[in-house]
């Protein structure tokens, strides 16, 4: 089973609009990670958030950790067309060797 | 840095035989995992390497998945007989034990059952 669970399953906007995605998790966290998959390809971090930690900033990118709600957000700004990919969380819940485990993932598409 | 590889990136076969992928993790990293993604979903864990100790295991692997990593280098990922709920993409990661964060993926390898 997974622990995070992603919402909106799908979402799709205009080139400029902000975009953004909920996880919700299960269990107490360490830290709680992003990451971007273009189709039919490997996953890439984006970013890390620990369970101290409220909000952390990068690039076009805002993520926020709610460990009372067990959420987190991600926020992108200005989309573009090239940010067109799915996006997952992936919490590290027992520290003991980056573990993660993965949500199902929002598939996002940038219309320009 | 060359990355995560993985080798190969898309594999057919007929029900009942043997598949084997590869992973070779970056050089430094001494942590190397093994996910398996169906279409639509996210990663599922399904094993994971310290050096060459395979330190935990999902309930997922089946007595048919084997995964080796024998000098602490590259790894491999077997199935046997295989089955078609096994298509599925499968994606090794590696890491750094020292450092708390990130997973670099490789491509990942596609499996097809006909």
């Amino acid at each position: 089973s997974q622990q995070g669970e992603e919402d909106p399953q799908a979402l799709s906007i205009q080139e400029g609009e902000n975009a953004t995605m909920n996880c919700s998790y299960k269990t107490s966290i360490n830290n709680l990670q992003w990451y971007r998959q273009n189709s039919g390809r490997g996953l890439v971090h984006l970013i890390l958030i620990r369970s101290n930690e409220r909000e952390k900033h990068s690039g076009r990118l805002r993520v926020t950790l709610d460990t009372s709600k067990k959420s987190s957000s991600l926020l992108i700004t200005a989309s573009r067309a090239a940010d067109t990919a799915s996006y997952f969380c992936a919490t590290d819940y027992n520290n003991a060797g980056n573990m993660l485990t993965f949500g199902g993932g929002t598939r996002l598409m940038v219309k320009p | 840095d060359t990355g995560v590889s993985q080798d190969p990136r898309h594999k057919i076969t007929k029900r009942g035989q043997n598949v084997t992928f590869r992973c070779d993790p970056i050089s430094e990293h001494n942590r190397l995992y093994w996910y398996r993604q169906t279409l639509g979903q996210g990663p599922e864990f399904l094993t994971y390497f310290q050096n060459e100790a395979q330190l935990e295991k999902s309930r997922l692997l089946s007595d048919r998945f084997s995964a080796e990593r024998p000098k602490g280098s590259f790894s491999t990922l077997e199935i046997q007989r295989t089955e078609q709920g096994d298509s599925a993409m499968y994606l090794c990661a590696s890491s750094f034990s020292l450092a708390i964060g990130e997973l670099f993926f490789g491509e990942g390898s596609r499996l097809t059952v006909l």
